[in-house]
């Protein structure tokens, strides 16, 4: 059974860090792309950083590029997201996904 | 960037009905359309990959079609389960991006 299972969400300062991972399981982690997706309260999906199965390429939109990066351990399938310069419209629940398989999401609240 | 326009916003519909939603790219995006329905409180499930694909274990009364720019979740009778928020998502070229969504709601 595939699983993703996602931690590091939690309340921080604007400009400040924090770093998301994401656990995989019930798959071989090394042969799949993965994608953080997040959701702002009562909002829709936006989507927020895309890696390639080797973590060769990474891509991300305008909206996170130079603050976000997105990186994988292959070795410990797992998933991370590592986030800078934090605003307070980074606030949103984060999902990690793979195809059809997403985990429940954490949620990261950015405010002083 | 292209843009995904989803319609409606809102939609409200009984037991029994059949329902459509649709989306329109503001390119071709080669039908690298998905749609995934969301719970509230609940992550987001993809029911339909690449424009007309059902993923496994989501029932045959969802189904999807579509072309170029212009995209459509049918739902053929809708069930109680059925009432939940639906989004698309082109997923042609970088970024990706969502449609606003449709909230389905009992009349």
């Amino acid at each position: 059974e595939v699983q993703l299972v996602e931690s590091g969400g939690g309340l921080v300062q604007p400009g400040r860090s924090l770093k998301l991972s994401c656990v995989a399981s019930g798959f071989t982690f090394n042969n799949y792309w993965m994608t953080w997706i997040r959701q702002a309260p009562g909002k829709g999906l936006e989507w927020v950083a895309s890696i390639t199965n080797t973590g060769g390429s990474t891509y991300y939109p305008d909206s996170v590029k130079g603050r976000f990066t997105i990186s994988r351990d292959n070795a410990k399938s797992t998933l991370y997201l590592q986030m800078n310069s934090l605003r307070s419209e980074d606030t949103a629940t984060y999902y990690c996904t793979r195809g059809s398989y997403g985990g429940q999401g954490t949620l990261v609240t950015v405010s002083s | 960037d292209i843009q995904m326009t989803q319609s409606p916003s809102f939609l409200s519909a009984s037991v029994g009905d059949r329902v459509t939603i649709n989306c329109k790219a503001s390119q071709n995006i080669n039908k690298y359309l998905n749609w995934y329905q969301q719970k509230l409180g609940e992550a987001p499930k993809r029911l339909i990959y690449n424009t007309n694909n059902l993923q496994t274990g989501i029932p045959s009364r969802f189904s999807g079609s579509g072309s170029g720019t212009d995209y459509t979740l049918t739902i053929s009778s809708l069930q109680p389960e059925d009432f939940a928020t639906y989004f698309c998502l082109q997923h042609n070229s970088f970024p990706l991006t969502f449609g606003s969504g449709t909230k389905l709601e009992i009349k």
